[in-house]
């Protein structure tokens, strides 16, 4: 089965509203990224965070790892947020591999 | 300044003919990777590499070899292109370990008619 399932599958926001956006694992990570793919295609890493909670600007994540789950929350949603937001985990020891889920989809209106 | 970059960008092949997707990266870091994404499927790996002259199987790696002459080269190669290889393909770059992040290239999309 999937190791690595994200939900909502697609969300619509207005601006200004925040997202919390949830990612969840089948099998121990050692790591957990989370990607923003633009609606050209490019992918930027946003964070990464194998346990615990970290910040980045209006990016909070926080990963449980014995719960094996992580969500983002992004506060005051701008329009360019808009796209499609990917958690990677890497399964296992320190292989350096990571495996995607299918993302969430965002549109933020303004 | 991108730090992984792809050529080409965009490619159009013929089945049975020879494709060839090279990435660069400046990073130093020791891991590249090739993904494809698919709808449906989201990314995959194909293969990867954990340095020069090194190249392993990822999850998917039937009709496609790679190449890692360099530190910085990662090249994938489709001997046979068919028509189910048509796809986005992204390079990445990474260390191994807990905080350590991978960076993508901005992709190739690859048509085989």
């Amino acid at each position: 089965g999937q190791q690595v399932q994200q939900s909502p599958s697609s969300l619509v926001l207005q601006e200004g509203e925040n997202a919390e956006l949830q990612c969840n694992f089948s099998s121990t990570a050692t790591q957990l990224q989370w990607f923003y793919q633009s609606p050209g295609g490019s992918l930027v890493s946003l964070l990464s965070n194998p346990s615990g909670t970290k910040h980045t600007g209006r990016l909070t994540s926080t990963t449980v790892t014995k719960e094996r789950r992580s969500s983002l929350h992004i506060s005051s949603s701008q329009t360019t947020d808009s796209g499609t937001y990917l958690c990677a985990i890497e399964p296992g020891a320190n292989t350096g591999k990571l495996t995607f889920g299918h993302g969430t989809i965002l549109r933020v209106h303004p | 300044e991108a730090a992984v970059t792809q050529s080409p960008r965009n490619k159009v092949a013929v089945t049975g003919g020879k494709v060839t997707l090279s990435c660069n990266q400046t990073n130093n870091h020791n891991n590249m990777y090739w993904y494809r994404q698919d709808t449906g499927h989201g990314l995959r790996l194909i293969h990867y590499s954990y340095g020069a002259g090194s190249t392993e199987k990822g999850d998917i790696p039937d009709g496609y070899k790679a190449s890692r002459p360099s530190q910085e080269n990662f090249s994938l190669i489709l001997e046979l292109a068919t028509p189910s290889q048509t796809s986005v393909y992204f390079c990445a770059s990474g260390e191994t370990g807990g905080s350590y992040e991978q960076y993508f290239g901005p992709g190739t999309r690859l048509t085989v008619l």
